[in-house]
């Protein structure tokens, strides 16, 4: 059973600092990693893919990727309020046409 | 919501009824994919179509049915043989980065 985990949370972060969100997977085969940010009520949004081992860089958000530790997070710079959502970590692996899911982590920005 | 279109966004079903829900896409893409949430789950796979006259079960497909008679539409039917069906069910394409696009969602109650 292929196996993407994640804290649940809650996250609280005060405003302007940098949240750091974790994942871990269980397989070595796996290929490219995502990262979704879900708002309460709503469908999730892709907000970063990686699919190579280092860090890539979108605005303030930072998706690092580690592929010898199985691991990939994501970094929120300046955290805003309007970054208090649900995040959830997707991994695709080798030859397998669907994505696995984390349970997802719970960030909350204190103004 | 990047071209795919869920309806209804709540639905409400009584005890030994079938329900369809309706998921349309107009981004010309091939896999369409189902996904359940429940809260502290994630997301959980039901089926998923590669091409047209063509799909396969997911992790939880019991309980569920699928058509694939058109590129544009799948639709999934709640069968009554689905014994917890209250969920958050999202429809996805996959599209050009490999990740997922969701529709909005169809919030399911059984009453």
């Amino acid at each position: 059973q292929k196996e993407v985990e994640q804290n649940s949370g809650p996250l609280s972060v005060p405003e302007g600092a940098i949240a750091s969100l974790n994942c871990t997977y269980s397989d070595r085969g796996s290929q490219s990693f995502f990262w979704y940010r879900q708002y309460s009520g709503k469908s999730p949004e892709l907000i970063m893919s990686i699919y190579s081992n280092g860090d890539k860089e979108d605005g303030r958000f930072t998706a690092q990727l580690n592929k010898a530790s199985q691991y990939v997070s994501l970094l929120i710079r300046d955290s805003q309020p309007s970054d208090s959502a649900t995040y959830l970590c997707a991994v695709n692996y080798f030859g397998n046409e669907k994505l696995t899911f984390g349970t997802g982590t719970r960030l909350t920005i204190i103004p | 919501d990047g071209g795919i279109t869920q309806s209804p966004k709540y639905l409400f079903r009584k005890e030994g009824q079938n329900v369809t829900l309706s998921c349309e896409q107009n981004l010309n893409h091939d896999a369409m994919y189902w996904y359940r949430q429940d809260p502290g789950q994630g997301l959980r796979l039901i089926y998923y179509s590669q091409i047209v006259n063509d799909f396969q079960k997911g992790d939880i497909a019991e309980g569920y049915s699928v058509s694939r008679e058109k590129k544009e539409s799948f639709p999934l039917t709640v069968t009554s043989a689905q014994k917890n069906p209250t969920a958050f069910y999202l429809c996805a394409i996959r599209d050009r980065l490999d990740g997922y696009t969701f529709g909005s969602g169809t919030r399911l109650t059984v009453v």
